[in-house]
């Protein structure tokens, strides 16, 4: 079965400074791979995706990712953080069951707090 | 605006009541689903349904049901059954096709027992 690992429960980084959060995947074959953003008590909004083509993507709010097959790897990134990006991530795989469209496995999520 | 309305946003069960949680969409999506949200746990899938009258159990069905008999609506109950269900719980809607096409989500239901 398909599996997402987050590594980092919790990130805490500096306003402006450099972000990246961890995703690891098991599966067969290339993945649709994706990156949601929840804030406290809310639905999740979906930042980026890949499903094929470029292993850069890019994303809303300044977000981008890079899909690693070698390393069975999609982190997130951004280059400068802002107070309002404090919120859960989580990262995600489509289910390989129906074409990838059985739902998604989702990783535990990853906090991110940004000192001021 | 499209998008997902879940209702109500917060919902109380007492021990041995089934309660049943709203999930509607005006998207136009073929495929609903249904996520469990525990702290430290990310989400889970209870349920989904890539067409009207068509539903599968995902990876934590046990306890709940569902229905959809039009495409707008997607209802979970969740049952007496359940032996924990406090929680919350988000709807998701997507167009139809392969995977590649996201899920949106609504804004979730937080149930707790009394």
């Amino acid at each position: 079965a398909q599996s997402v690992t987050q590594p980092d429960i919790h990130i805490t980084v500096s306003e402006g400074a450099s972000l990246e959060l961890r995703c690891n995947y098991s599966y067969g074959a290339t993945p649709y791979l994706f990156w949601y953003v929840q804030s406290p008590g809310q639905g999740l909004q979906l930042l980026l995706k890949y499903f094929s083509g470029d292993t850069l993507v890019q994303g809303i709010k300044g977000f981008e990712a890079e899909f690693k097959r070698s390393q069975s790897s999609f982190n997130l990134r951004k280059p400068s953080v802002h107070w309002s990006d404090a919120a859960e991530y989580f990262c995600a795989v489509g289910r390989p069951s129906g074409g990838g469209a059985d739902g998604l496995t989702f990783g535990k999520g990853t906090h991110l707090i940004i000192q001021p | 605006d499209g998008g997902i309305t879940q209702s109500p946003k917060y919902l109380f069960r007492k021990e041995g009541q089934n309660v049943t949680l709203s999930c509607e969409q005006n998207l136009n999506h073929d495929a609903m689903y249904w996520y469990r949200q525990d702290p430290g746990q990310g989400l889970r899938l209870i349920y989904y349904s890539q067409i009207v009258n068509d539903f599968q159990k995902g990876d934590i069905a046990e306890g709940y049901s569902v229905s959809r008999e039009k495409k707008e609506s997607f209802p979970l109950t969740v049952t007496s059954a359940q032996k924990n269900p406090t929680a919350f719980y988000l709807c998701a809607s997507r167009m139809g096709g392969l995977g590649n096409q996201p899920q949106h989500f609504g804004d979730g239901t937080r149930l707790s027992i009394l």
